[in-house]
């Protein structure tokens, strides 16, 4: 199985700032990889896929880039709605494994 | 509008079974694949098992395989998945998900129901 790790894995930050989350992935998994957005109590949301595909009605502060087997989403300006838990998630093989996850909290 | 509905969630004994049923509305469910993912309490996120769209191919987790099983029903625009043998470890909140239609993704997820294994 293809195994995902991210880092940090939870991290403080103030509205306004710019926070880079990393995901490596055990193996090349070409471009198949998504990020999820997980508010407490929520569904899970969509934010990209295919690596940099920015889902439709996301906020373009959110980006998402691929440099080998790591992955990258940046939030560009953090916003009060973007407190939450991301997760990244291959798709290339079954099973479709998700990363730990990171806990994006406020300063 | 695309709408999940996931339903049959609850409390069940070590050992004993659940079915789950999540309801889709708003899309053609008999062209897109689906998805099954739970949270265990205090964890992230686990993917569980897809479906193709014609039920042609089913995949799952180590964790679940030999012991769920996910069907569909397109007539009534209805994912299943069927859980046996369940253990604590199963505790979680299970959503359902649809598969993006390009590539896979989980573009729409519904709002989750809760299993509890417990004595």
């Amino acid at each position: 199985d293809i195994q995902m790790t991210q880092s940090p894995s939870s991290l403080s930050a103030s509205v306004g700032d710019r926070v880079t989350i990393t995901c490596r992935a055990s193996q090349s998994i070409t471009t198949d990889l998504n990020w999820y957005q997980h508010r407490p109590g929520k569904a899970p949301s969509l934010l990209i896929y295919s690596a940099s595909s920015l889902q439709r009605g996301v906020p373009s502060r959110f980006s998402g880039s691929r440099s080998g087997t790591e992955f990258t989403l940046i939030i560009s300006s953090l916003q009060p709605e973007d407190f939450a838990t991301y997760y990244c998630q291959q798709t290339y093989n079954v099973p479709f494994t998700f990363g730990p996850g990171t806990k994006v909290s406020i300063k | 509008q695309v709408r999940l509905a996931e339903s049959g969630g609850g409390v069940v004994q070590p050992g004993g079974s659940l079915r789950l049923s999540c309801a889709t509305s708003g899309f053609s469910f008999n062209k897109y694949g689906m998805h099954w993912v739970r949270q265990a309490p205090g964890k992230g996120l686990e993917w569980v098992a897809f479906i193709r769209f014609d039920g042609s191919q089913t995949y799952y987790a180590d964790s679940v395989k030999g012991r769920f099983t996910i069907s569909r029903d397109n007539p009534k625009n209805t994912v299943y998945l069927h859980m046996y043998s369940l253990t604590a470890e199963d505790t979680a909140v299970y959503y359902c998900a649809k598969d993006y239609f390009s590539v896979t993704a989980l573009d729409v997820w519904g709002q989750g129901t809760m299993v509890t294994v417990s004595s």
